[in-house]
């Protein structure tokens, strides 16, 4: 199965920060990847797919970027309600599979 | 309102069996693939099922093939995951998920990814 990597594993930032999340692959998978944005207690939401097409409804403030084995994920900046748990999910091929995730936190 | 609602959620002993449902309702069930993801206490989510629209195609994580089937009856706008011979890592909130792609025959459009998602239920392997 394909790794993904998350990297950080968590931020701190304050609101009005742009905020960067990367995500590795472990082999090409084009740009088949989405974003999902997760808060405690809640269903994940779809963000990003297809590495940089915004979801409909996702705010424009939030867009993602890369191809082949690296992404990225931005947010240009930060709001309160943004405070999350983010991962990535490659969907190049079965098994998909998601990176480990990344808290984002108040500073 | 498109949304999906999982249940079937409990406490099982290792080795046990329990079959997830989730109903569908506000959209053509049958014109979408359908995922199941799961997230144990306190970690990361993870991909464990995927069935195509006529349910003639499915997928499963290497941690759950062989225990884990998933199946759907379009007739009844729902999805289910059958589980079995459970251990103590099965313990975990199950999602059901939409995969964002209508697909109607042989075409699919739109985006790959989990556009919609229930509010999960939580199953407990313990003796």
């Amino acid at each position: 199965a394909i790794q993904m990597t998350q990297s950080p594993s968590s931020l701190s930032a304050s609101v009005g920060d742009r905020v960067t999340i990367t995500c590795r692959a472990s082999q090409d998978i084009r740009n088949d990847l989405g974003w999902y944005q997760q808060k405690p207690g809640k269903a994940p939401k779809l963000l990003i797919y297809a590495a940089s097409s915004l979801q409909s409804g996702a705010p424009s403030r939030f867009s993602g970027s890369g191809s082949g084995t690296d992404f990225t994920l931005t947010i240009s900046s930060l709001q309160p309600e943004d405070f999350a748990t983010y991962y990535c999910l490659q969907d190049y091929n079965y098994p998909w599979t998601f990176g480990q995730g990344t808290k984002v936190e108040i500073k | 309102e498109v949304q999906v609602v999982e249940s079937g959620g409990g406490l099982v002993q290792p080795g046990g069996s329990l079959r997830l449902s989730c109903a569908a309702s506000g959209f053509t069930f049958s014109h979408y693939a359908m995922h199941w993801v799961r997230q144990a206490p306190g970690k990361g989510l993870e991909y464990v099922s995927t069935i195509s629209t006529n349910g003639d195609t499915t997928y499963y994580a290497n941690s759950v093939k062989g225990r884990f089937a998933i199946s759907r009856d379009n007739s009844k706008n729902t999805l289910y995951l059958q589980m079995g011979s459970l251990r103590a890592e099965d313990m975990a909130v199950y999602y059901c998920a939409r995969d964002s792609r209508y697909c109607s025959g042989n075409t699919c459009y739109g985006g790959y990814g989990m556009d919609v998602w229930g509010q999960g239920t939580t199953v407990t392997v313990s003796s």
